[in-house]
């Protein structure tokens, strides 16, 4: 297998404050990473998929504005949630893609996730 | 959308094998078949993925049928650890690689 870091694990910010969440590829490099929001009962909603290099490339609904994705390097892409409100309030699951380009047999490994509550 | 079908629960007695199925009739030629499970509060784990042959790791077999359009995870010795939400996705592979994730089969390991 291969180890995806996200730091923090949860984290309590008050509402209109901005969060920063990180995503790192331990032993391999990344070129893409997606990112992931999970209600409570519910599954996995991707909200964007991170390039290193380039922007992101969001799913339909996702704002871009208030889900800032910066992915400056092949093992780091971060998701900052700006003026976060409690509807934001949810667990933020980041993936690293090993293996890319014309080798077509890839594989994602996930973080640990991030519990993000908005008080 | 998810383009497969799982029951949405199952239950299997601890040191028994737990087949889950997953039913992808959709899947075209260069998509791949991919398992992850995700326990309580945790992020997905990777579990085993294939194109058109039978796969088997450490941890599970993957039994794909000739017509590609259904899958089973298998689990040889389920334990009650393997209790957790199954996903199985299909997606292709490389550049366009993209994990739509469903709901799921919630799997319960009875002891």
């Amino acid at each position: 297998g291969a180890v995806v870091s996200q730091h923090p694990s949860w984290v309590i910010c008050k509402s209109g404050t901005s969060v920063k969440i990180e995503c790192r590829s331990l032993d391999f490099q990344a070129t893409t990473m997606f990112w992931y929001r999970q209600f409570p009962k519910q599954s996995l909603m991707l909200m964007a998929t991170s390039n290193e290099g380039s922007k992101a490339t969001y799913e339909q609904g996702v704002e871009k504005d208030k889900f800032l994705i910066n992915h400056a390097s092949l093992t780091l892409s971060t998701l900052t949630v700006t003026s976060a409100h409690p509807e934001d309030s949810s667990f933020y699951i980041c993936s690293a893609l090993k293996g890319r380009g014309k080798n077509m047999n890839t594989e994602a490994f996930f973080g640990q996730g991030t519990r993000l509550t908005v008080v | 959308d998810a383009k497969t079908t799982q029951p949405p629960s199952m239950d299997c007695a601890e040191g028994r094998a737990a087949n889950l199925p997953c039913n992808h009739s959709t899947i075209s030629g260069n998509e791949y078949v991919y398992w992850y499970r995700q326990i309580h509060s945790q992020g997905p784990q990777y579990i085993i993925h294939g194109l058109k042959n039978n796969e088997t790791n450490e941890m599970a077999s993957l039994i794909i049928t000739e017509d590609r359009k259904s899958s089973t995870l298998i689990l040889p010795h389920a334990t009650l650890r393997d209790t957790a939400v199954y996903y199985c996705i299909v997606s292709t592979g490389g550049s366009n690689y993209k994990l739509t994730f469903g709901k799921g089969t919630l799997l319960t390991v009875n002891p």
